[in-house]
């Protein structure tokens, strides 16, 4: 069944840092992987998405993550951290009936 | 414009009673799920419709029934609501075969 893990539930860095958050998933095929933020009291937002092709894809707001087939990794990263990117993340694999399975989730909290 | 509405965004209950939640969606979309989000974050899908037919139903109570009188709508009806149905719900929609979802703001329901 597809799954997706994200290890650290909980990441602090300082604004202007950068930020590195990790994602493995479990899928027998090639996957469709996905990261969206959830800002406190917010609805989820697609941040990106992989589908095919190119393995590192561009985001909005200057994320970007990189498929790693071989280490079954989609980690998500931003070379300079803002405060207003304090928000939890969340790690998704598309399912075989279209659904969205979701890792737990890493929250960021921004130093300044 | 909001693409994916919900109503209410919050909603607090008592034990036992009976309360709806309704989706929205502007995106001209012909499938629309639910998901709902623990109190430790945890995103699980609960259902899905495709052009108003249920197409994913999970393990999920019968006291919870979806219903989508046409598809721009999916409502949340829940019977005999429990304490552990304490959760945010999420609605959201796509394209049939697409895997982008777009969600709503979610619903904080709070039984008391």
């Amino acid at each position: 069944a597809q799954s997706v893990t994200q290890p650290d539930i909980h990441i602090t860095v300082s604004e202007g840092a950068s930020l590195e958050l990790r994602c493995n998933y479990s899928y027998g095929a090639t996957p469709y992987l996905f990261w969206y933020v959830q800002s406190p009291g917010q609805g989820l937002q697609l941040l990106l998405k992989y589908f095919s092709g190119d393995t590192l894809v561009q985001g909005i707001k200057g994320f970007e993550a990189e498929f790693k087939r071989s280490q079954s990794s989609f980690n998500l990263r931003k070379p300079s951290v803002h405060w207003s990117d304090a928000a939890e993340y969340f790690c998704a694999v598309g399912g075989i009936r279209r659904d969205m399975r979701f890792g737990a989730g890493t929250r960021l909290t921004v130093k300044p | 414009d909001t693409a994916v509405s919900q109503t209410p965004k919050y909603l607090v209950t008592q034990m036992g009673n009976d309360k709806s939640i309704k989706c929205e969606q502007n995106l001209g979309h012909d499938t629309m799920y639910w998901y709902k989000q623990d109190s430790k974050k945890f995103l699980k899908i609960m259902f899905s419709y495709n052009n108003k037919e249920l197409i994913i139903n999970e393990t999920v109570p019968n006291r919870f029934s979806p219903k989508s009188p046409d598809k721009a709508h999916l409502n949340l009806h829940i019977n005999s609501l429990e304490l552990g149905d304490s959760a945010v719900y999420f609605c959201a929609s796509s394209v049939l075969g697409s895997y982008e979802q777009y969600f709503g703001p979610g619903t904080r329901l709070t039984v008391t």
